[in-house]
């Protein structure tokens, strides 16, 4: 059973929109939970990380909470523009250990 | 800070042969770790060291593959002998394990094909 679960696999928008990312994990252990983005060829660039003890987190266009009662976190970008364009992937750190367990991303397509 | 460096970016090799994966953690990060990402199975953990020390190898798929890591700078991934299904993206990638935080930052991965 997928431990961390991202849906949709694929999104496409219009620039100017706001983007919601969805993330679902079945392991209420949740120590921290790590956004990141991935452009094609490339590595994971580290967005945002989500303390177990917090509820969201900000950085410019970008905002991730986390409710782990649900078993769920959110990413929001504001404003999308055709750079935002990447694999989004969570991740989530156990409070037994220190591995991610990734889910399988969401690709989005950003179009001007 | 360079950021987790990796070598080689590209790595083309044919069944068989060995093949050594090199990973430079970030300066001042106790934890290391190594990730496998493939389109059927997407981003695996591999292995991954605390303090120069393995401490989870469950994910190392068979008795070909071993890590190292004989200092604080520097780790080794070794595929001996290879097969085409470990064609893969490997990214190494490092943390510092005080606080509440260990936030993990990535390299740029090793594109590995055998043929």
């Amino acid at each position: 059973k997928q431990e961390v679960t991202q849906i949709p696999a694929a999104l496409s928008v219009p620039e100017g929109e706001n983007l919601v990312l969805n993330c679902s994990f079945t392991d209420s252990a949740i120590y921290n939970l790590q956004w990141f983005r991935q452009d094609p060829g490339k590595g994971l660039t580290s967005l945002l990380l989500i303390q177990s003890s917090q509820r969201e987190q900000t950085s410019g266009r970008l905002n991730a909470s986390l409710d782990k009662s649900s078993g769920r976190s959110t990413l929001y970008i504001a404003a999308s523009q055709p750079g935002d364009s990447a694999t989004y992937l969570c991740a989530q750190i156990k409070a037994a250990g220190n591995k991610l367990t990734f889910g399988g991303g969401t690709r989005v397509l950003v179009k001007p | 800070d360079a950021g987790v460096i990796q070598s080689p970016r590209h790595e083309v090799t044919e069944m068989g042969q060995e093949v050594t994966l090199r990973c430079k953690p970030i300066s001042g990060h106790d934890y290391l770790f190594w990730y496998r990402q493939t389109m059927m199975r997407g981003l695996e953990l591999l292995i991954y060291f605390n303090n120069n020390v393995p401490i989870d190898d469950s994910g190392m798929p068979e008795d070909r593959f071993s890590a190292k890591m004989p200092n604080a700078s520097f780790s080794t991934l070794k595929i001996q002998p290879s097969e085409p299904r470990d064609s893969a993206v490997y990214f190494c990638a490092s943390s510092w394990g005080g606080g509440n935080y260990n936030e993990q930052f990535f390299g740029p991965g090793t594109r590995l094909t055998v043929l």
